[in-house]
């Protein structure tokens, strides 16, 4: 069955710190990892990977793929308190189909 | 441009009763997805729908569910007689389709069901 795992399901940091979060896969036909941040309700998109290797950057946000071992990372550098929410990883399986993890919650205390 | 909408925002139902939720997607948006999400719950996809292709109802969790899409655009999810375990957030994505492989998709900012 295919599952995508997060990790740490939960984490306090304080401003000024860096974070990272995992996203770990096992999902057949992949096509692409994707990475979300949910404030409220609605997750917004902050970056598709389909390339092992290449980071992808905006702002303090990184991420990259790393496809032999089925995981990616979410970097945060010098976090703020508008940075705490929960992030979702998601892969494209085949050509509609998206898994979601259940997410890494995040707060950020000022 | 304008986002994926959806309405209402929070629908409180007694147990029992049918409710309808309505999505609207991007405009040009040919692929329309129905989530679900329950308290600390990631997404548990219910229904995928591209262009005027039959959709995928693979995730609908029972006959109570129904989803439809007029004309390419709108969608409307139905849950008939409405359980306590229905009650979570159902979100709505929308995505260009999917010739290529999958897209971002862009989500509604939900629908927050209370089954009392």
């Amino acid at each position: 069955e295919d599952k995508v795992v997060q990790s740490p399901l939960s984490l306090v940091v304080h401003e000024g710190d860096t974070v990272t979060l995992n996203c770990s896969y096992e999902v057949t036909n992949f096509r692409s990892l994707l990475w979300y941040k949910q404030e409220k309700k609605a997750p917004t998109f902050l970056f598709m990977l389909t390339s092992s290797g290449i980071e992808k950057k905006s702002g303090r946000l990184s991420s990259i793929l790393d496809k032999k071992e089925l995981f990616s990372i979410l970097n945060i550098t010098a976090t703020q308190t508008g940075d705490s929410a929960v992030y979702l990883c998601a892969v494209a399986s085949g050509t509609y189909k998206y898994i979601f993890g259940t997410g890494t919650r995040l707060k950020v205390l000022a | 441009g304008a986002g994926v909408s959806q309405s209402p925002s929070n629908k409180v139902t007694e147990k029992g009763k049918d409710v309808e939720l309505r999505c609207d997607p991007i405009s040009g948006h040919t692929a329309l997805y129905w989530y679900r999400q329950s308290l600390g719950q990631g997404l548990e996809f219910l229904i995928y729908f591209q262009g005027n292709s039959a959709p995928d109802k693979s995730g609908l969790p029972s006959d109570r569910f129904s989803a439809e899409r007029t004309g390419g655009s709108v969608s409307t999810l139905t849950i008939q007689r409405t359980q306590q375990e229905d009650s979570a957030v159902y979100l709505c994505a929308s995505s260009l389709g999917v010739l290529g492989g999958p897209r971002e998709q862009y989500f509604g900012p939900g629908t927050r069901l209370t089954v009392t």
